[in-house]
């Protein structure tokens, strides 16, 4: 069964902290994402990455990094956390290329406060 | 990026087909519709997919018309089950990836 499993459910850090969100898949997919979801404003794509150290901004790359070193793990770097990171985070995979259709497929989430 | 508008919400009868709008009126003609749902403390998951044609799988229909500036979802016989928010989505190629513009989608509310 497809699974892409992301590290925390929960999260609690303190302004200014480091804080990695780590995203692994058991799928062999070439593409990952990172997006964050928020009231009112949807899913919002961050970064996504369609090969081992390859990456590509999103919508809303500001205040966030990421590291592809293996092709099954996808981490999201908030460099100095800020209360308005605070969100729903969730990691997605999918197939690569570009052909007919490649449906991704989403962790559960991490809920990330920053106080 | 293409933009999709659909109605903030919808309530369906237990048992009845819940039909879900969505307008795309700037899509371009290789750009695909996807839908996606999202239940509660969940992430989203894949509905179904579509360019000119019908489709239908296990879950859903999806008509599009054919000037392909709108589609509908139609959930057959939905249950309580199916009480989700659902994303219509254009799927824009960016390099080798696909990037899915989520967006406000709508929330679908089945009623026993």
């Amino acid at each position: 069964d497809v699974k892409v499993t992301q590290s925390s459910r929960y999260l609690v850090k303190r302004t200014g902290e480091k804080v990695f969100l780590e995203c692994v898949q058991d799928m062999d997919h070439e593409n990952m994402f990172w997006y964050r979801q928020d009231p009112g404003l949807g899913l919002r794509l961050i970064y996504f990455s369609y090969d081992v150290k390859m990456k590509e901004k999103g919508d809303i790359p500001e205040g966030y990094s990421v590291s592809r070193e293996k092709k099954e793990r996808f981490s999201l770097i908030l460099e100095s956390a800020s209360t308005n990171q605070t969100s729903m985070y969730l990691c997605a995979s999918s197939l690569g290329g570009t052909g007919n259709y490649n449906e991704q497929f989403f962790g559960p989430g991490t809920r990330l406060t920053v106080l | 990026d293409a933009k999709t508008t659909q109605p903030p919400s919808m309530d369906c009868a237990e048992g009845r087909a819940a039909n879900l709008p969505c307008n795309h009126s700037t899509i371009s003609g290789n750009e695909y519709v996807y839908w996606y749902r999202q239940i509660h403390s969940q992430g989203p998951q894949y509905i179904i997919h579509g360019l000119k044609n019908n489709e239908t799988n296990e879950m859903a229909s999806l008509i599009i018309t054919e000037d392909r500036k709108s589609s509908t979802l139609i959930l057959p016989h939905a249950t309580l089950r199916d009480t989700a928010v659902y994303y219509c989505i254009v799927r824009v190629l960016v390099g080798g990836a696909q990037k899915l513009v989520f967006g406000q989608g709508t929330r679908l509310t089945i009623n026993p």
